[in-house]
């Protein structure tokens, strides 16, 4: 089963928009990651979020985590055409840090 | 794609066939993974591997068998291929020694599109 799911799947929005995605996990984790994909290549790494941690940025993104809901959100602010992609968030196990579970994905359309 | 190159890119095969991919890493990195890709379903790990002649399963390693032999390769086998192997393969890899505990992010290759027919 999976770990984490994102919501929404879809997402289209217009350029200089926000675009907001969010990360439901199960179990326990010692950290967060958000990777983004981009049509026919690799994941990439975004950015990580440890358990203790409450929010993180790094350039126009923004992570929040919420350990007691299970929960995360990526925020993108002023999106760009470039932004679109598929965007995943992949947890770890408390004590399986190893095995990184991902989520299906959020597509993101950035509409010029 | 970080240093990792995957081959071949592209597999057409016929059921039954054996398989083997390659996962080839230029970081020294000392964790390897395999994972497969499918619509609905997010990546999903196969196997992976701590270190040279080290392997353990993941998620869904049914039908598939892993070799590392050396540092730098991984090696994803499929026995005796069947349709519901088709997918897109994607190895990654994490470990530079140098991140906090927990702290590991993986780098992927560009990924191996199978087809079983």
């Amino acid at each position: 089963s999976q770990q984490g799911e994102e919501d929404p799947q879809a997402l289209s929005i217009q350029e200089g928009e926000n675009a907001t995605m969010n990360c439901s996990y199960k179990t326990s984790i010692n950290n967060l990651q958000w990777y983004r994909q981009n049509s026919g290549r690799g994941l990439v790494h975004l950015i990580l979020i440890r358990s203790n941690e409450r929010e993180k940025h790094s350039g126009r993104l923004r992570v929040t985590l919420d350990t007691s809901k299970k929960s995360s959100s990526l925020l993108i602010t002023a999106s760009r055409a470039a932004d679109t992609a598929s965007y995943f968030c992949a947890t770890d196990r408390a004590g399986s840090a190893r095995q990184l579970t991902f989520g299906s994905g959020t597509q993101l359309t950035v509409l010029p | 794609d970080a240093g990792i190159t995957q081959s071949p890119r592209h597999k057409v095969t016929e059921t039954g066939t054996p398989v083997t991919l390659r996962c080839h890493q230029t970081e020294n990195h000392r964790y390897m993974y395999w994972y497969r890709q499918d619509p609905g379903h997010g990546l999903r790990l196969i196997h992976y591997s701590y270190g040279v002649k080290d392997t353990d399963k993941g998620e869904v390693s049914d039908g598939y068998s892993v070799s590392r032999s050396k540092t730098e390769d991984f090696l994803l086998t499929l026995e005796s291929a069947t349709s519901s192997q088709t997918s897109v393969y994607f190895c990654a890899i994490s470990g530079t020694g140098r991140e906090e505990p927990g702290g590991e992010k993986l780098f992927f290759g560009s990924g191996t599109q199978l087809s079983v027919l």
